[in-house]
């Protein structure tokens, strides 16, 4: 199964709303990543998690909240956001997130499309 | 962290090859050179990487240039379905994996 999944595919949500985005992995990796990616754009890296910690947010701002609650899974949480942040969520895993001794491809899920109201 | 410059968009006939070009003159000795392609309304997927020597595997070939400040994606015969965006990206030996996409390239195939 070499499969990223993502719910939900699509998602409305007022500023005043809280709600959460979902990934799933089970190939095993210990790496996973959230991108954000407005229209025609490309994918903008946020957060990345190594072994369940956080090792890099890419000073994204507070109102965006990641958690790994074990190594197949992983959240977004989503709480007072602005209509700029209507965008492609992209999460995706790969083996390591650093040096291993293979190439460590990323396996990106189809997206959470956001609309934000 | 290094950046890569690639053409806006291209056209190819089907069945022709495709020659995507990336420049990465920041490149560091260690950085290796991958290509990502997200086809419409999906993810990016992983087509083929390197680092110094050429590379063939059963989607594309890699063209590094000697001095690594450019590189080429091959697609031997373009089909309909290779229509996306194409990313090339630079990724670090060490640390973190970051990846950082660059803007890519718009494939269009002619029928």
């Amino acid at each position: 199964d070499t499969e990223v999944t993502q719910t939900p595919k699509h998602l409305v949500m007022g500023m005043t709303n809280k709600k959460s985005l979902k990934c799933e992995q089970h190939m095993g990796h210990r790496a996973m990543y959230w991108y954000k990616q407005k229209a025609k754009k490309p994918p903008e890296l946020m957060f990345v998690y190594s072994y369940e910690k956080l090792s890099i947010n890419e000073s994204v701002p507070s109102r965006f909240s990641p958690e790994c609650p074990n190594s197949s899974l992983l959240n977004l949480h989503l709480h007072a956001l602005q209509p700029e942040d209507s965008a492609l969520y992209l999460c995706a895993s790969s083996q390591e997130t650093g040096p291993s001794g293979g190439y460590n491809e990323q396996f990106f899920g189809p997206g959470t499309r956001l609309t934000v109201l | 962290d290094a950046k890569t410059t690639q053409p806006n968009s291209m056209e190819s006939n089907e069945e022709e090859p495709v020659h995507l070009p990336c420049n990465h003159s920041t490149i560091s000795g260690t950085d290796y050179i991958h290509w990502y392609r997200q086809l419409p309304s999906q993810g990016p997927e992983y087509v083929i990487h390197g680092l110094t020597s050429n590379v063939n595997n059963r989607m594309a070939s890699l063209a590094i240039a000697e001095d690594r400040k450019s590189s080429t994606l091959i697609l031997h015969r373009a089909t309909l379905r290779d229509a996306a965006v194409y990313y090339c990206i630079l990724r670090k030996a060490s640390g973190t994996y970051k990846y950082i996409f660059g803007t890519g390239t718009r494939l269009k195939v002619l029928a």
